[in-house]
């Protein structure tokens, strides 16, 4: 499709698992965004990436999230040792050049539950 | 002010009428707004976008209106209708920075 992918679109794991989200941004954009939103809460910012640049995860929460991505297209986000707290939609967006103000466009998230 | 958890701001309107939706906004520096409108199990979804060179834009029956002097942001919505029904978001984007961040959110109830 034309717009961003994500998955899985629902994800339940157990406390203390490692989950592994997926992003496939819009063709031919350049930056790639992940962020998160609790229940009924707006998005706060987790990661970026802008080409080969080293990304900006000034966002992230904890050293237990981490995120990769490869060929300058699909990410992965990664959260080991799950806790109950790290439940929530987690959203990519990607845009064509962050440096002229383009739009962020984004995906339908996972909604990440932790049992 | 912030709204917390699933106390959205809610803005109940008629069919046929014209919305308004207020932003605050928290950054002095900010230089690039969107508003997104966000439906139940969806992603936010981009509606129209300003820069901080200019005070007003227009889209399809939307209007962005961007006040600097009091860091305020509003969403015009004429004729609304039902399927603008969702929850509004505006966002922020600090110059020198490629985050955005994002409002607590408005609820929009378009009543038949």
């Amino acid at each position: 499709g034309a717009g961003v992918s994500q998955s899985p679109s629902n994800k339940v794991t157990e406390k203390g698992k490692d989950v592994e989200l997926r992003c496939d941004p819009i063709s031919g954009h350049t930056a790639l965004y992940w962020y998160r939103q609790s229940l009924g809460q707006g998005l706060e910012f987790l990661i970026y990436f802008q080409g080969n640049s080293a990304p900006d995860k000034s966002g992230l929460p904890s050293d237990r999230f981490s995120a990769e991505r490869t060929g300058g297209s699909v990410s992965t986000l990664t959260i080991q040792r799950t806790q109950q707290e790290d439940s929530a939609v987690y959203l990519c967006a990607s845009s064509l050049d962050p440096y002229s103000n383009q739009p962020q466009h984004f995906g339908d998230g996972t909604r990440l539950s932790i049992l | 002010g912030e709204s917390v958890g699933l106390h959205l701001p809610t803005l109940s309107v008629q069919e046929g009428d014209n919305s308004i939706i207020n932003c605050a906004y928290s950054n002095s520096a900010s230089d690039y707004f969107i508003w997104y409108k966000q439906e139940s199990g969806k992603g936010p979804q981009f509606i129209i976008d300003i820069r901080s060179n200019m005070d007003k834009r227009q889209g399809q029956r939307v209007t962005v209106l961007l006040n600097k002097t009091v860091k305020h942001l509003s969403l015009q919505i004429a004729a609304t209708q039902p399927g603008d029904s969702a929850v509004y978001f505006c966002a922020e984007m600090p110059n020198g920075r490629r985050a955005l961040t994002f409002g607590s959110g408005t609820r929009l109830q378009v009543q038949p």
